[in-house]
């Protein structure tokens, strides 16, 4: 079973520091997903990671993805108090039949410090 | 373009009762996604609909639980009866067939208690 782990799942850190949270998976995959979610609303799609090696940035946020490690990061640099919220990856699996069943990990809840 | 819509966001209801969530996909989007979170864990994969058809339902709880998705539109989510357990936040999300990377359009949630 395909299974997601990310770490930490708490993150408290102050305004312009950096840090990065870790995205590990169990099995092969080459789509990994990293998202958003702000306290009661939907989750946001920030990056889509289709190859070994990728690396997308938007702003303060880069992420990459090492498929032979299975390992995705999402990297944080001179982090603001806007960047507070829960950040999940996903991870598609591909069914016998072709389609796409996603995989999540638990969350990384991250409170920026003014 | 409207995003995936869900509703209702807050139900609060008694043990034993029954409850029905529904979820509007995008317009034309035929993959149709039900995920759960409990407080503080993984958002857990419940079902996918290809249009009106299930494709995976591996992450149903329990009979307890039955999804519809007539004429491939909106789809409902009914949980009868309800127990402690099913508490959570309960999200729907959508995604084209054609094309990739299938990328996944979420709706707000609906936030269950279960009392």
């Amino acid at each position: 079973e395909l299974k997601v782990e990310q770490n930490p799942l708490f993150l408290s850190m102050q305004e312009g520091k950096n840090y990065t949270i870790y995205c590990n998976y169990s099995t092969t995959s080459d789509r990994l997903y990293w998202y958003r979610q702000d306290p009661g609303k939907s989750l946001e799609s920030l990056f889509v990671l289709l190859s070994n090696g990728a690396v997308k940035q938007e702003g303060r946020l880069m992420a990459s993805l090492d498929t032979k490690a299975r390992l995705s990061t999402l990297h944080i640099t001179a982090a603001v108090h806007d960047l507070s919220a829960t950040y999940f990856c996903a991870v598609a699996a591909t069914r016998t039949s072709g389609t796409y069943k996603y995989i999540f990990g638990t969350g990384t809840r991250l409170k920026v410090l003014a | 373009e409207a995003g995936v819509t869900q509703f209702p966001s807050h139900s609060v209801i008694e043990k034993g009762q029954t409850v029905t969530l529904r979820c509007d996909p995008i317009s034309g989007h035929d993959n149709l996604y039900w995920y759960r979170r409990v407080m503080g864990k993984e958002i857990k994969f419940l079902l996918h609909f290809v249009k009106e058809s299930k494709q995976d339902e591996s992450g149903m709880p329990n009979n307890r639980f039955l999804a519809e998705r007539t004429g491939g539109t909106y789809s409902t989510l009914k949980v009868q009866p309800a127990e402690l357990e099913d508490s959570g936040v309960y999200f729907c999300a959508s995604s084209q067939v054609i094309g990739g990377p299938y990328e996944q359009y979420f709706g707000p949630g609906t936030r269950l208690t279960v009392t």
